[in-house]
């Protein structure tokens, strides 16, 4: 079944910083990698999702890339901000309709 | 409009009991997730529908975990003779269209502590 590791476990960024997190995937099925974000006592919320068909996308600070072939995919938020500090989950799903596998998180903390 | 509404939101019960928990999803909805969340990891697939047909029970830890979604709306997660390692936060999600590509909406989830 598919694995996926998500590194690093924790980040730490001054305000303004980039901060870029790295997932990897094992099964070359999967076509569908979104990102959630979670605050703490809150539930996660999707942030941005990328299929295989593309390689990067982007949204205001936020911007996912893909590369198939080594089977990973990175998470970049620019000018980050304290509203940023959350943890960050990446997930990989395929159109067979299998549930999304998740990572294990990582936890960002901006600093102002 | 409403989003992914889970009940109870806690549940505290003595091991050896039953619970059950319910999923109310995004109204229609095709595909419903259940997921377990420990602290400080991701969410870990339990089982899923479309409509009402369980898809995939895979992830269903024992025997003593069963899911339904009978009417292809709202699903109950039951958890019979509880243990104090099924103390977690139970989350259901939900997505408009089914295939596991299609945006999937996470409700507030049951947190169960099993004493």
């Amino acid at each position: 079944g598919e694995n996926v590791e998500q590194h690093p476990s924790t980040l730490s960024v001054q305000e303004g910083d980039s901060a870029v997190i790295k997932c990897t995937y094992s099964d070359s099925a999967s076509n569908y990698f979104p990102w959630y974000k979670q605050e703490l006592g809150k539930r996660p919320q999707l942030i941005i999702d990328i299929r295989s068909n593309v390689g990067e996308k982007k949204d205001q600070r936020i911007a996912v890339t893909l590369n198939k072939t080594a089977k990973h995919f990175s998470l970049h938020i620019t000018e980050t901000q304290p509203e940023d500090s959350a943890v960050y989950f990446c997930a990989a799903g395929n159109q067979a309709g299998t549930a999304l596998i998740f990572g294990k998180g990582t936890t960002l903390s901006v600093s102002s | 409009g409403a989003g992914v509404s889970q009940s109870p939101r806690y549940k505290v019960t003595k091991r050896g009991q039953d619970v059950a928990l319910r999923c109310d999803p995004i109204s229609g909805h095709v595909s419903l997730y259940w997921y377990r969340q420990a602290l400080g990891q991701g969410p870990e697939f339990l089982t899923y529908f479309n409509y009402e047909a369980q898809q995939d029970k895979s992830g269903l830890p024992n025997d003593r975990f069963s899911a339904e979604r009978p009417e292809g709306s709202i699903s109950t997660l039951t958890i019979q003779r509880t243990e104090q390692r099924d103390s977690a936060m139970y989350r259901c999600a939900s997505s408009r269209d089914r295939g596991g590509t299609d945006t999937q909406y996470f409700g507030p989830g049951t947190r169960l502590t099993v004493l």
